[in-house]
């Protein structure tokens, strides 16, 4: 039961471009999402995240938007640079409760940009 | 300061053997979470300690086990070693387990490879 998808396994996209990376969800007791970026031989970083009670939240270059009703969110890269090429993996928790450290990840997304 | 760090980062083993991996967490996280990354299933949730104490538990067999000392460093052990098995094992450490969820700080993993 994937409740967490990332339908895009990959995406190219040209240096100074706009990158559009999706995620979407099935659990509406989802209430705190996250993006990581992840390098091959590294550890996941963490980028930006974002509260159910927002529907944007934005870093520099990064911003997340949630849709709640739809259940899904996006992560934009504005512009896109080379070094951002990596695995990008969505991840969505519960912030009360019992879920403490628990993400439930996405697949990742490819993301390669070309100079 | 210094980040996660997981030891082994490499290991092999053969099937039906067992295995214990380290993670030292970032000083004064007392959080330390684990999960598994495998090509088809991404990032999966192993459990989370906090205080020495299991908190939280992801959908994986009894061989699967960890624990946490009293500094905050933690294992986990798999016993019984299958194929499939075969992983990037990665740990996460957090600041404290309550209020407002914050990102976790994620090691750069250990490599098992099962023969």
């Amino acid at each position: 039961d994937q409740q967490v998808k990332q339908n895009s396994p990959s995406l190219s996209v040209q240096e100074g471009r706009i990158s559009i990376l999706n995620c979407d969800y099935t659990n509406s007791m989802f209430d705190y999402f996250l993006w990581y970026k992840k390098y091959p031989a590294e550890g996941p970083t963490f980028l930006i995240s974002i509260s159910s009670i927002k529907d944007k939240n934005e870093d520099g270059r990064f911003t997340v938007f949630l849709n709640k009703s739809a259940k899904h969110l996006s992560l934009h890269i504005v512009p896109s640079q080379p070094g951002d090429s990596a695995v990008y993996f969505c991840a969505a928790s519960t912030a009360g409760g019992t879920s403490y450290g628990k993400l439930t990840f996405g697949q990742g997304t490819i993301l390669t940009v070309h100079p | 300061k210094a980040g996660v760090t997981q030891t082994p980062r490499y290991l092999i083993k053969t099937r039906g053997q067992q295995v214990t991996l380290s993670c030292s967490p970032i000083s004064g996280h007392r959080s330390v979470s684990w999960y598994q990354q495998t090509p088809g299933q991404g990032l999966q949730f192993l459990f989370e300690y906090f205080s020495e104490t299991q908190r939280n538990k992801g959908n994986f067999p009894g061989r699967f086990s960890g624990r946490q000392f009293s500094n905050s460093r933690s294992e986990m052990n798999v016993s019984t070693l299958e194929l499939g098995d075969s992983a990037l094992y990665l740990c996460a450490s957090k600041l404290s387990i309550a209020g407002v969820m914050g990102e976790l700080f994620f090691g750069e993993g250990s490599r098992l490879t099962v023969l």
